[in-house]
């Protein structure tokens, strides 16, 4: 099982849609997670951490459910600019300085 | 205001020409990272200091070492580049462990093409 799993996509969203992206995760001691967001050819970009409780940023909702250690990114009225890949960021062991393990992301497109 | 900064933003370098990446943060965080990525995949990291302390991932080949001088600047060396090490290489850092959040910050980004 790898580290850290998205679907590829791309999603075909139209303007104005909900759109959720899920992501599984194989170890079970990662204490942190997060949605980086990244445009073509850019740095990836920190969107959100995700909590244990769920967390809202405006449009954006993320749930953690570590049960089935899988994480989601939800995203309502959907904008053009929303269009980008969307990588699911955990943490590599427990805690600690030891870098992140990165999905390979799902690519978002917004159509008009 | 930058934060953290990577220099140069392309760079080319012929095969087998060692090559070196420079990384600098004003953001004085205790830890970098150098992660490396290829089209369409996910970032891969390659090493990162805490503080002085280098810690090498185990998949990382010998080609790549890395040099922190001081808090500020981290350097990716890439000894003998091959066709196969064009790639974004991406700096990152991030505050000490043991804070709530381990978030990082990434510069924009070094695209490196050997011919």
């Amino acid at each position: 099982r790898k580290e850290v799993e998205q679907d590829p996509g791309p999603f075909n969203v139209p303007e104005g849609a909900t759109v959720a992206f899920n992501c599984t995760y194989s170890n079970s001691a990662s204490q942190s997670f997060f949605w980086y967001r990244q445009d073509c050819r850019k740095e990836p970009k920190l969107l959100m951490s995700v909590y244990s409780s769920g967390n809202e940023d405006g449009r954006f909702t993320a749930q953690l459910n570590r049960a089935s250690q899988y994480i989601s990114l939800l995203i309502r009225d959907s904008k053009l600019s929303d269009s980008a890949t969307y990588l699911c960021v955990v943490n590599k062991l427990g805690g600690g300085a030891d870098g992140l393990t990165f999905g390979k992301g799902t690519h978002l497109i917004i159509q008009p | 205001d930058a934060m953290v900064i990577q220099n140069p933003r392309y760079q080319v370098t012929q095969f087998g020409k060692p090559v070196t990446l420079s990384c600098s943060q004003t953001l004085n965080h205790n830890v970098m990272y150098w992660y490396q990525q290829k089209s369409s995949q996910a970032p891969k990291l390659l090493f990162h200091y805490y503080d002085k302390d280098f810690n090498n991932e185990a998949d990382t080949p010998d080609n790549f070492q890395s040099r922190r001088p001081n808090t500020s600047f981290c350097f990716l060396d890439i000894r003998s580049p091959g066709l196969g090490d064009a790639a974004m290489y991406l700096c990152a850092t991030s505050r000490r462990p043991g804070t709530s959040s381990y978030e990082q910050y990434f510069g924009p980004g070094t695209r490196l093409t050997v011919t």
